[in-house]
């Protein structure tokens, strides 16, 4: 599958804990962008990397933090959880990091905070 | 403040009508406005981009700078067309980086 990939594709875990989830970009897409969808705040922009560079936040929380790697896949990094980072977290990739190009999205990864 | 709204969560048609799915923004520069389709069990895809003015899947949506809106159109339904639809705004930074903003989505249900 040369689409974007993540895993895993659920996870469980509890409050307090801390979870990495992961994303490959299409291949030759240097951006990678994470997004979050939960039932009250719909889909929001997290972050955004291209070629390993932080190049635009939203609104992520401090105790979330993400990196883009020399092989181009990104990690997301939660922390300290809590209930309502209950969500479904997307991963989406583009070939530049500037204008207004389209995205290509993975499947999500589907986080249950109990 | 960047804002796409949709009114609609729901909407629900008979296949062979018309369908009309409502987005409203509000931004304050050029607007770069998108469709997003999930259909069941399947990941986000992009419909259509107001800048290609193209149709697809019969699908059309026009910019209505005077009203801010973004509308997507169908003249004949199909139950195919079952899917949730977003609405998405593209916003760049200082330098350039692009990010999008979404509407909550409207989900449609097209009725045999």
């Amino acid at each position: 599958d040369s689409g974007v990939t993540q895993t895993p594709k659920h996870l469980i875990t509890a409050t307090g804990q801390r979870v990495t989830l992961r994303c490959s970009p299409r291949s030759g897409d240097l951006s990678v962008y994470w997004y979050q969808q939960s039932l009250d705040q719909g889909l929001q922009f997290l972050i955004h990397y291209y070629n390993g560079e932080e190049r635009a936040k939203g609104n992520i929380l401090e105790r979330f933090s993400a990196q883009q790697f020399p092989d181009l896949h990104s990690e997301l990094n939660l922390s300290s959880l809590e209930l309502g980072d209950s969500a479904l977290y997307f991963c989406a990739s583009s070939t530049r990091d500037r204008g207004h190009n389209e995205q290509f999205f993975g499947p999500g990864t589907r986080l249950t905070v109990l | 403040a960047q804002r796409v709204t949709q009114p609609e969560k729901l909407l629900s048609v008979f296949k062979g009508a018309p369908v009309e799915l409502k987005c409203n923004y509000s931004y304050s520069g050029s607007p770069e406005l998108f469709w997003y389709v999930q259909y069941s069990r399947q990941r986000l895809q992009l419909l259509l981009r107001h800048i290609s003015r193209e149709s697809i899947k019969g699908f059309t949506a026009d910019l209505n700078k005077g009203e801010t809106s973004f509308h997507l159109k169908k003249p004949f339904a199909q139950e195919e067309d079952s899917a949730m639809y977003y609405c998405a705004l593209s916003q760049s930074n200082l330098q350039g980086a692009q990010k999008l903003v979404f509407g909550q989505g409207t989900r449609l249900t097209i009725n045999p």
